[in-house]
């Protein structure tokens, strides 16, 4: 079965910082992961995916995502941190079929000036 | 939030009370979804429709009916029945395995 695991509920990170918000995932196959964000009292907003290819997957904000396939994990990274970069961030894996998505317990992300 | 839109914003009802929630997009996508989202916690997954006429349940549909009358709409109606019907509701469309979610509607229930 298809799942992803974000091991941390939040993370504090100073403005100016990198950060890395941390998933792992366990699925059949070759994976498909996403990456969303939610800003307070909004909806989800697509970030990055990884299909196949290159194991750094650039998306949107200038947030990057590294593919690890040994160690299974799909980490988003972003080399300085910016105070509007506090959100909510989602990993996510689609089902087998039926285009449905699982999606991690999310990470609050902190970034304090 | 692309072209999803969810009314209203912000929702409040009498316990014992049926409440329809709107989701309109206008991305021509085939698959709707409704999720349900509580303080602190990821997405649940209430009911998804992947063509007009048909949804199926997700992991937590009791107490929750749809309809998917036209490929635009998928209403999603809390009823009575719904032991805990706060929560922050989201709806999304998708074409493949991406999905683009409406600004979501915080239904309170008292």
């Amino acid at each position: 079965a298809q799942s992803v695991a974000q091991p941390e509920d939040q993370v504090n990170v100073a403005e100016g910082n990198p950060l890395t918000v941390k998933c792992t995932y366990s699925v059949s196959g070759n994976p498909y992961l996403f990456w969303y964000v939610q800003y307070p009292n909004r909806g989800l907003q697509f970030l990055l995916k990884y299909i196949t290819g290159d194991n750094l997957v650039k998306g949107s904000y200038g947030f990057e995502a590294e593919f690890n396939k040994s160690q299974t994990s799909f980490h988003l990274k972003k080399p300085s941190a910016l105070v509007s970069d506090s959100a909510l961030y989602f990993c996510a894996v689609p089902y087998s079929s039926a285009s449905k998505i699982i999606f991690g317990s999310g990470t609050r992300l902190s970034i304090r000036p | 939030d692309g072209g999803i839109t969810q009314s209203p914003k912000y929702l409040f009802r009498k316990e014992g009370q049926n409440v329809t929630l709107s989701c309109e997009q206008n991305l021509n996508h085939d698959a709707m979804y409704w999720y349900r989202q509580d303080p602190g916690q990821g997405l649940r997954l209430i009911y998804y429709s992947q063509i007009v006429n048909d949804f199926q349940k997700g992991d937590i549909a009791e107490g929750y009916s749809v309809s998917r009358e036209k490929k635009e709409s998928f209403p999603l109606t809390v009823t009575s029945a719904q032991k805990n019907p706060t929560a922050f509701y989201l709806c999304a469309s998708g074409q493949g395995s991406e999905q683009y979610f409406g600004p979501g509607t915080r239904l309170t229930v008292t």
